[in-house]
């Protein structure tokens, strides 16, 4: 596609609910990335795909967090029993072929999460 | 621990004064520096990025920024600042051993007519 795509842009949902985000990546980007921004926590990683390689979770602020990336391409992001502190707007970026760490990561609008 | 900071988590200029917004960084080893801006209801676009080479980097919409490794500094500057300027930008870093971002919290730019 022409840029990265994320659905829903806006989800509102009740505590305890689980909720997925989707992440549509440019074509052929082979890494994937889930960044989580807050008003108080600024932009924070979450989780890193890169080709078929293991997933890098090291982001992920607890257990009921996951992500899955099937295909290579298209990423869902899954929060399970949903906080209220988990309300945020939550951003997927993807990246080209070359595994190096200087290339542009390209971001999509995001989906903002409001837990009630 | 690698971190970056911001300095200013707003900062206000008039219409046609220079732009100046401070980031620094943390790190025993180089990175790799970016800047991130980010309008209103929407994602993160690159503004530019140092990775080897010279350290004065130009950018998209006439920003620039210069590598200072002795200060561990990468200050994003604008010699005129225009009302499309205002916006959200991010300094960030990231290394050859990892594939993330690591970003700092952030600068409000307002430009006033």
């Amino acid at each position: 596609g022409a840029g990265v795509s994320q659905s829903p842009s806006n989800k509102v949902t009740e505590k305890g609910k689980d909720v997925e985000l989707r992440c549509d990546p440019i074509s052929g980007h082979t890494a994937l990335y889930w960044y989580r921004q807050s008003l108080g926590q600024g932009l924070e990683f979450l989780i890193y795909f890169q080709g078929n390689s293991a997933p890098d979770k090291s982001g992920l602020p607890s257990d009921r967090f996951s992500a899955e990336r099937t295909g290579g391409s298209v990423s869902t992001l899954t929060i399970q029993r949903t906080q209220q502190e988990d309300s945020a707007v939550y951003l997927c970026a993807s990246r080209g072929h070359l595994a190096t760490a200087y290339n542009e990561q390209f971001f999509g609008p995001g989906t903002r999460l409001t837990v009630l | 621990a690698q971190s970056v900071t911001q300095l200013g988590s707003h900062v206000s200029v008039s219409e046609g004064a220079l732009v100046l917004l401070r980031c620094n960084y943390s790190s025993s080893v180089p990175p790799y520096l970016f800047w991130y801006v980010q309008y209103p209801n929407q994602g993160l676009q690159l503004l530019l990025k140092y990775t080897t080479g010279a350290t004065l980097v130009k950018g998209i919409n006439g920003f620039e920024a210069e590598f200072k490794k002795s200060e561990t500094s990468f200050h994003l500057t604008k010699p005129s600042a225009h009302m499309s300027d205002a916006a959200e930008y991010f300094c960030a870093v990231s290394f050859p051993s990892q594939g993330n971002l690591i970003f700092g919290k952030g600068t409000k730019l307002s430009v006033k007519p």
